[in-house]
């Protein structure tokens, strides 16, 4: 079984300050996918890591993906109440077609 | 324009019923997927259709039955429904991948009480 553990499971900040979320396993992954999902909805891509190394922004958010591709992180600088929300990492293995393995979730609120 | 669409989105029932939650998506995807979502939030794959082929198969009960009658349809058919079958249900849709990990695409979800 491939596991990805994910923390912390809860964050709760002050608007302005920064975090990072953790994604790990002990599988090598093929591709790793951070999703965000608002209550009431399902969750939405924000960005796909295929290099062991690989870095990519998106605007405030920062994504890592470690050089053995086993883990991976989010950052998010100056955090504001719009990021709030269910965080959930999600990584794929070439031996499991196009089947996503999805992490516990991270659950971030960002007070004003 | 809604790419993935479940109905219906809310279901309370009683304990005992069978019941049925119905998904499509018009974004020309071979691949569909049912996810169940607990309470603690945790995102868990039940089953999924490639060309409507059933490829995952998860240790579910054998009370829930997928039906996939085209690529654009997966229909979930849940008998004899439990308490522990309250959850959050989670159509999803992508492009078949030989574990590149596509895109997937998931619908708003259905909340289902069961009573």
């Amino acid at each position: 079984t491939q596991l990805l553990e994910q923390s912390p499971q809860f964050l709760s900040i002050q608007e302005g300050e920064n975090l990072t979320v953790y994604c790990n396993s002990s599988s090598v992954f093929s591709s790793l996918q951070w999703y965000r999902q608002e209550p009431g909805e399902g969750p939405v891509l924000l960005v796909t890591v295929v290099t062991g190394g690989e870095v990519k922004k998106l605007k405030r958010l920062t994504f890592q993906f470690g050089d053995a591709r086993k883990d991976s992180s989010l950052h998010i600088t100056a955090a504001q109440p719009g990021d709030t929300g269910l965080y959930l990492c999600a990584g794929a293995f070439w031996t499991s077609g196009s089947r996503l393995t999805f992490g516990e979730g991270t659950q971030l609120t960002v007070n004003p | 324009d809604t790419a993935v669409s479940q109905t219906p989105k809310y279901l309370v029932t009683q304990m005992g019923n069978d019941k049925s939650i119905k998904c499509e998506q018009n974004l020309g995807h071979d691949t569909m997927y049912w996810y169940k979502q607990d309470s603690k939030k945790f995102l868990k794959i039940m089953f999924s259709y490639n060309n409507k082929e059933l490829i995952i198969n998860e240790t579910v009960p054998n009370r829930f039955s997928p039906k996939s009658p085209d690529k654009a349809h997966l229909n979930l058919h849940i008998n004899s429904l439990e308490l522990g079958d309250s959850a959050v249900y989670f159509c999803a849709s992508s492009q078949w991948s030989s574990g590149s990990g596509e895109t997937q695409y998931f619908g708003p979800g259905t909340r289902l009480l069961v009573l």
